[in-house]
């Protein structure tokens, strides 16, 4: 069955670095266009970042431009998202998911807890 | 930027009666419209795409409509299951930008 799996997450310190990473099965990740989406109590759910099947486009919102990068390894059905100059606002839980419209497939994993504290 | 928002914020419902949720866009988002239900602990779980049709294994219950700025999800006849967060978003077809709304609660009257 579908499965993506977060890892990466913890507590940093304001200012540090953390790379997420999110591990494909069950589906063809090299054909899928893929999403990273935070939820906080306070915010809700906010979009991230999004990465084309074939990495040839990223988009990131305006809260994390600059600072986040996503990429990705479709030899080894890997999805990343690099945070650079973390920010107490960037404590979240950080989910990936693979999201195809037409089809009606928006395959969620499990989040990873990050937390910007001094 | 478009705003999507969400009413009402909680939904006291009894199990068996129907829940009428909103969610309204601040400028036409045309039928490029999900709904989300989420569990404690859990990732949200795709209902309704394109504004209208069931993603896959979603019980009939689960209906929505709308286009353009306003939207409906109703669960006909709620179940023990049913009671949880629910959210609207917008899925922007290019540059795949996402908007979701603030959520509505479905709790247990």
């Amino acid at each position: 069955q579908v499965q993506l799996l977060e890892s990466g997450g913890g507590v940093v310190q304001p200012g540090g670095s953390l790379r997420l990473s999110c591990a494909a099965s069950g589906f063809t990740f090299s054909g899928y266009g893929m999403h990273w989406v935070r939820q906080t109590p306070g915010k809700g759910l906010e979009w991230v970042a999004f990465i084309r099947y074939d990495a040839s486009n990223k988009f990131y919102a305006d809260s994390v431009q600059g600072r986040f990068t996503i990429s990705r390894d479709n030899s080894k059905n890997t999805l990343y998202l690099q945070m650079n100059s973390l920010r107490v606002e960037d404590t979240a839980v950080y989910y990936c998911i693979a999201f195809h419209d037409t089809r009606g497939e928006a395959y969620w994993g499990q989040g990873t807890l990050v937390t910007v504290s001094s | 930027e478009i705003v999507m928002t969400q009413s009402p914020a909680t939904l006291s419902v009894s199990p068996g009666e129907r829940a009428t949720l909103s969610c309204r866009a601040s400028q036409s988002v045309s039928s490029n419209l999900a709904w989300y239900q989420q569990k404690p602990g859990q990732a949200p779980r795709l209902l309704i795409y394109g504004a209208s049709t069931r993603a896959t294994d979603i019980p009939a219950r689960f209906s929505g409509s709308g286009s353009g700025t306003e939207f409906t999800l109703t669960i006909s006849s709620l179940q023990s299951e049913d009671f949880a967060i629910y959210y609207c978003q917008y899925y922007k077809k290019w540059p795949p930008v996402w908007t979701f709304g603030q959520g509505t609660k479905v709790e247990i009257k």
